[in-house]
């Protein structure tokens, strides 16, 4: 079955940008849509982005206008292009595929701290 | 958008008992095709979470069938006929019928 790894995450300091990327593996990443996800820690799950199989996108309200999700099919990768950062973003981020309205394989995670 | 209310935010259970987790959401979640797409993830400590239900009764791949979804329009219910030790854990909610998909709050197992 398919993997996701995210990577790029770290500690930035608020107003910072950050970039993530998600590499799938295992199955045909062109076809599916791919989200990212988050939690704080210690809380709960937040929907945070979405690109479908036509590259269009949609996002939360939280991170509108600062969060920018790309996909790179030949490279078989998601990205997401974080700007204006602020204390609120702290979470660990998740890629995961979408199917059936639903998301069914889930990476690992990847930590992301917004702090001076 | 929509919102998803989950009851009870905190379950104990005893082993062998059954479970049951309530899931409410703002609006209807039957999508212009006829589906439902509500699903139910479990998050264990320490784990990223696994899909169990989809498309509102589907149960995925490896799940046990102590694991049932049910419900319908705005009222959506997620069993478990036997629980066991394993079954600890986090239980989420969530809606892909609109954008943005929205998750409840979460309800925490744990074991009495």
């Amino acid at each position: 079955e398919g993997q996701l790894v995210e990577s790029g995450g770290g500690l930035v300091q608020p107003g910072g940008s950050l970039r993530l990327s998600c590499a799938a593996s295992g199955f045909i990443f062109s076809s599916y849509d791919v989200h990212w996800v988050r939690q704080p820690v210690g809380k709960g799950l937040e929907w945070v982005s979405a690109i479908d199989s036509f590259t269009d996108t949609y996002y939360a309200a939280s991170v509108k206008g600062r969060f920018t999700i790309s996909r790179e099919n030949a490279k078989k990768s998601l990205y997401l292009q974080m700007n204006s950062l602020r204390a609120e973003d702290t979470a660990v981020y998740y890629c995961a595929r979408g199917t059936f309205g639903a998301l069914d394989i889930w990476g690992q995670g990847t930590r992301v701290t917004v702090s001076s | 958008d929509i919102v998803m209310t989950q009851s009870p935010l905190s379950l104990p259970v005893t082993l062998g008992q059954p479970a049951s987790i309530s899931c409410r959401s703002s609006q209807s979640l039957v999508h212009k095709d006829g589906n439902t797409y509500l699903s139910w993830f479990q998050q264990r400590p320490g784990h990223s979470p696994r899909r169990l239900i989809y498309k509102l009764s589907n149960r995925d791949s490896g799940v046990p069938d102590r694991f049932s979804g049910g419900g319908s329009g705005t009222d959506f219910t997620l069993k478990i006929s036997r629980v066991e030790a394993e079954d600890v854990g986090v239980y989420y909610c969530m809606q892909g019928t609109l954008w943005p998909y929205t998750f409840g709050q979460g309800t925490k197992l744990e074991i009495k």
